[in-house]
């Protein structure tokens, strides 16, 4: 069936420092990939997302890369700060029924 | 605008009782409802989604269940929760591509 693999598990970055999240994709029929966001015992929030028709998608300090080729997808956020410490979540729709696949998670930690 | 409730925020039962949680959704109509539930530290698992009134497809097989009776309120329910069964649950709606959470129930089964 269709999955979406995350890396790393765990990063730890220093403060002011850039963090790259990354994600694979099996579906190659996906076409929409957002990113969440999810502080500690918070509900996820969507920060980012990109569609298939577009390679980049810039917001403030975060950024969204898709490489429909290979199938990945990734996550870039610059000058990180201590809010940023939280656990981001990728995800794939599945084309069949429209529903998202999601990655198993990232826990960023910013450390000052 | 859409706003999407959750009850009630945090559940402690016994191994063996049933289980209710209801998530309401105000402000869209028609959307599309999921469970998730998120074990400690894990990611977020997709446990039914429903397009419609009475539609219901389950992704993972289980001793839960859930209904819609109506359009907008979507409901968890277990005749018997196990201690397998603890986590934090989480309802969303999406209506084209984002998906918005619900503020989520942490159940304990003791």
């Amino acid at each position: 069936g269709e999955n979406v693999e995350q890396h790393p598990s765990t990063l730890s970055v220093q403060e002011g420092d850039s963090a790259v999240i990354k994600c694979t994709y099996s579906d190659s029929a996906s076409n929409y990939f957002p990113w969440y966001k999810q502080e500690l015992g918070k509900r996820p929030q969507l920060i980012i997302d990109i569609r298939s028709n577009v390679g980049e998608k810039k917001d403030q300090r975060i950024a969204v890369t898709l490489n429909k080729t290979a199938k990945h997808f990734s996550l870039h956020i610059t000058e990180t700060q201590p809010e940023d410490s939280a656990v981001y979540f990728c995800a794939a729709r599945r084309q069949s029924n429209y529903q998202l696949i999601w990655g198993a998670g990232t826990k960023l930690i910013i450390k000052p | 605008s859409q706003t999407i409730h959750q009850w009630p925020a945090t559940l402690v039962q016994p191994v063996g009782s049933p289980l209710s949680l209801e998530c309401t959704v105000e402000g869209t109509s028609n959307p599309n409802l999921y469970w998730y539930r998120q074990a400690a530290g894990r990611g977020l698992q997709l446990l039914f989604y429903s397009v419609g009134i009475g539609q219901i497809s389950s992704e993972v097989p289980q001793n839960l269940s859930a209904s819609r009776p109506q359009d907008r309120q979507f409901i968890l329910s277990s005749k018997k929760l196990l201690l397998s069964d603890s986590g934090f649950y989480l309802c969303a709606w999406s209506s084209l591509d984002e998906q918005f959470f619900g503020p989520g129930t942490r159940l304990t089964v003791l």
